[in-house]
């Protein structure tokens, strides 16, 4: 079974500039969450869908992210303009949504604000 | 505002022996602990979990214990290898919630 997979791996930036981040969910898995990794800080969940729902965006800086999960499957995450304080690898997991611990993360997308 | 706190950063333990790694919690409302183990350029994986109803919790090489009343857990990995040298975060739920709360993460390493 193929895991979550996510692009870019690393990305490199200027501050103001924008970026966006692609996330493949593991097939048939109907929840899809987005988190912030700040070295040093646990993940923290940034918005989680369910298809192609919003459920929770509670912590999601709306005046410079946003986030989209079209059909249901794939999702991007875009950062628009960038914060020096936005360097952080961005996780993206997935669940069937049969409890906490079938969430599957993917590798991350590692971004770097200069 | 920390809700789950690991206080050492970092934990090194010889090769062989236990290592025990800790977590307290601030928010009485969690019912539900989770271990997440992360290797470098790799994204946490699912290691052991608790409900609040139990107190200790077994699998293989890991047990995780529970104290409701401290707000204390801790995972024991008996006997350490080689390949548990990773970053461990431990992390709570709420009831009928599948909000995850991370903590900030031991890093532990494993000397031979």
């Amino acid at each position: 079974e193929a895991g979550v997979a996510q692009s870019p791996r690393y990305k490199i930036i200027e501050k103001r500039q924008s970026v966006a981040f692609w996330c493949n969910p593991i097939s048939g898995h109907a929840t899809l969450y987005w988190y912030q990794q700040i070295l040093g800080q646990g993940p923290k969940l940034l918005i989680q869908f369910q298809n192609n729902g919003v459920v929770d965006d509670s912590q999601l800086p709306k005046d410079r992210f946003s986030a989209e999960r079209l059909k249901g499957v794939d999702s991007t995450l875009k950062i628009q303009p960038a914060k020096l304080e936005d360097s952080a690898v961005y996780l993206c997991a997935s669940s069937q949504g049969a409890g906490v611990e079938t969430q599957y993360f993917g590798p991350g997308t590692r971004l770097l604000v200069l | 505002d920390q809700q789950v706190k690991q206080n050492s950063p970092s934990l090194s333990v010889q090769e062989g022996r236990i290592s025990i790694l800790n977590c307290d919690y601030t928010n009485s409302m969690f019912d539900y602990f989770l271990w997440y183990k992360k290797y470098p350029a790799e994204g946490p994986t699912f290691l052991i979990s608790i409900s609040s109803i139990k107190d200790k919790n077994e699998d293989g090489r890991f047990t995780v214990f529970l104290n409701k009343s401290a707000k204390h857990l801790s995972l024991h990995i008996v006997p350490s290898q080689p390949g548990d040298s990773a970053v461990y975060f431990c992390a709570a739920s709420g009831i009928g919630d599948d909000k995850i709360i991370f903590g900030k993460g031991t890093r532990l390493h494993i000397l031979p």
